[in-house]
């Protein structure tokens, strides 16, 4: 079962750049890695999705090293609407789904 | 486009009591899933289906059935509920098993006394 760990909070300003790193020491070499972002009263909303290296979408950046171990989620320039809990997600749904493991997420507080 | 849809947004029950949560997407996901999501915890897997007449347990199953007659729909039953299944509980759909994005609910706050 790979197990994800991320920091509890984190602070930071608006237009400054965030990077939330998930530790997943147990990663199979078939999961892949998945960011959510949940506001109060609203379920995860999914951010970006990765393998292995760099991806980029329109919000976000998700890098990956090569042993998989870890993972960061690059938010550029984050606005107060950036405030929000953040959830590394490692596995895949195909076999047993008891491997799909949320974290315990990240509380990203942005200031002004 | 409704997306993932829950019924009720909140609840109260009785211990002993039973209820069925709602949930029914638009997207013809093949996928769905329940969590629950306690204070200062991620989401922990309930029960998942991976297509109508397909259910499977998750993490944690004690206490809920589930059963998916259709595509769209994948209700989960509490049949005696406890204080302990107090939580928030969150229903997601995605296109296929493996790796896709899910797509969550906006959640049922349950309380149970």
């Amino acid at each position: 079962l790979a197990k994800t760990t991320q920091p509890i909070s984190m602070d930071s300003y608006e237009g400054q750049e965030v990077n939330i790193t998930c530790s997943h020491n147990n990663i199979a070499t078939n999961d892949y890695i998945t960011w959510y972002q949940q506001f109060p009263s609203q379920g995860p909303r999914f951010i970006i999705q990765g393998y292995k290296t760099k991806v980029t979408n329109e919000v976000a950046s998700l890098f990956i090293p090569a042993d998989r171990k870890s993972s960061t989620l690059s938010l550029p320039r984050v606005s107060l609407s950036d405030t929000a809990v953040y959830y590394c997600l490692v596995g895949g749904l195909s076999g047993s789904a008891r491997q799909l493991t949320f974290g315990s997420g990240t509380q990203l507080t942005v200031l002004p | 486009n409704a997306g993932v849809t829950q019924t009720p947004k909140f609840q109260v029950l009785k211990t002993g009591q039973s209820m069925t949560l709602q949930c029914a997407q638009d997207m013809n996901h093949e996928y769905m899933s329940w969590y629950r999501q306690d204070p200062g915890m991620g989401l922990r897997l309930i029960h998942y289906s991976v297509g109508a007449g397909i259910t499977d347990q998750g993490e944690v199953p004690n206490g809920y059935n589930v059963s998916r007659s259709t595509t769209e729909d994948f209700p989960l039953r509490l049949l005696s509920a406890a204080p302990s299944q107090t939580s928030v509980y969150f229903c997601a759909s995605s296109w296929g098993q493996r790796d896709q994005p899910q797509h969550f609910g906006d959640g049922t706050r349950l309380s149970i006394l």
